[in-house]
């Protein structure tokens, strides 16, 4: 399967603990992104990578929140001192090189469940 | 920031019939929008997208128009299929910049066969 690899899939975790997630993009994109969704609701923009750049980052990031990419591959985020209000699907997209094409390929997502 | 709003949050539909999805933005800066589709379970998907320099585009049932002055554009979906039924976002972005999109919340189509 050569598209966007999430891992885990499923994390339950209890409050107050750290939890990393590990998203591998299609390998000749260089642009990256997570996104928050809970039920209901649209993809909410995290952060954003160029390359191992990071370049923008939401508001809603706590500073619980931290997002790296390390080699311009592969990215994880990690929450720390987890709470019930980060449960949520997780999702990383890539996009390609190309200026003018910016279509989004999602990975599968991580569910977060805070208990 | 963007704005982007999605209506309706759940469209119900016989089998043959067709579906129309509509969204509007605030920043007239956006010039590129994406729909995708999630099916239950599974990551969102895109189906069509629209530049603005078009005011429509069309691929087999589906076709996506935009009126950039009104800021707003939709989806529409011809003889429906039950395979149709999932979520169905629209997103707006700026291409030339980062391209980050902002999401509608989505209308959960259902397709009664």
């Amino acid at each position: 399967d050569t598209g966007v690899s999430q891992n885990p899939r499923h994390k339950i975790t209890k409050r107050g603990q750290n939890v990393t997630f590990r998203c591998d993009p299609i390998s000749e994109h260089n642009r990256l992104y997570w996104y928050r969704q809970t039920l209901g609701q649209g993809p909410e923009f995290l952060t954003y990578f160029q390359n191992e750049a990071q370049l923008e980052k939401s508001r809603l990031l706590s500073d619980r929140f931290s997002a790296e990419r390390p080699k311009g591959s592969f990215s994880t985020l990690e929450i720390q001192r987890t709470e019930q209000g980060d449960s949520a699907m997780y999702l990383c997209a890539s996009s390609p090189r190309t200026v003018a094409y910016n279509e989004q390929f999602f990975g599968p997502g991580t569910r977060l469940t805070v208990l | 920031g963007e704005n982007v709003e999605q209506h309706p949050s759940t469209l119900s539909v016989q089998e043959g019939d067709s579906a129309v999805i509509k969204c509007t933005y605030s920043d007239s800066a956006s010039n590129y929008f994406p729909w995708y589709k999630q099916e239950l379970g599974k990551r969102p998907q895109l189906i069509i997208d629209i530049r603005s320099n078009v005011g429509e585009k069309k691929d087999q049932r589906i076709a996506v128009t935009l009126n950039k002055t009104a800021k707003h554009f939709s989806l529409h979906i011809t003889e429906t299929q039950p395979e149709d039924s999932a979520v169905y976002f629209c997103a707006a972005s700026i291409g030339g910049g980062s391209y980050i999109p902002t999401f509608g919340r989505g209308t959960s189509l259902i397709v009664h066969p």
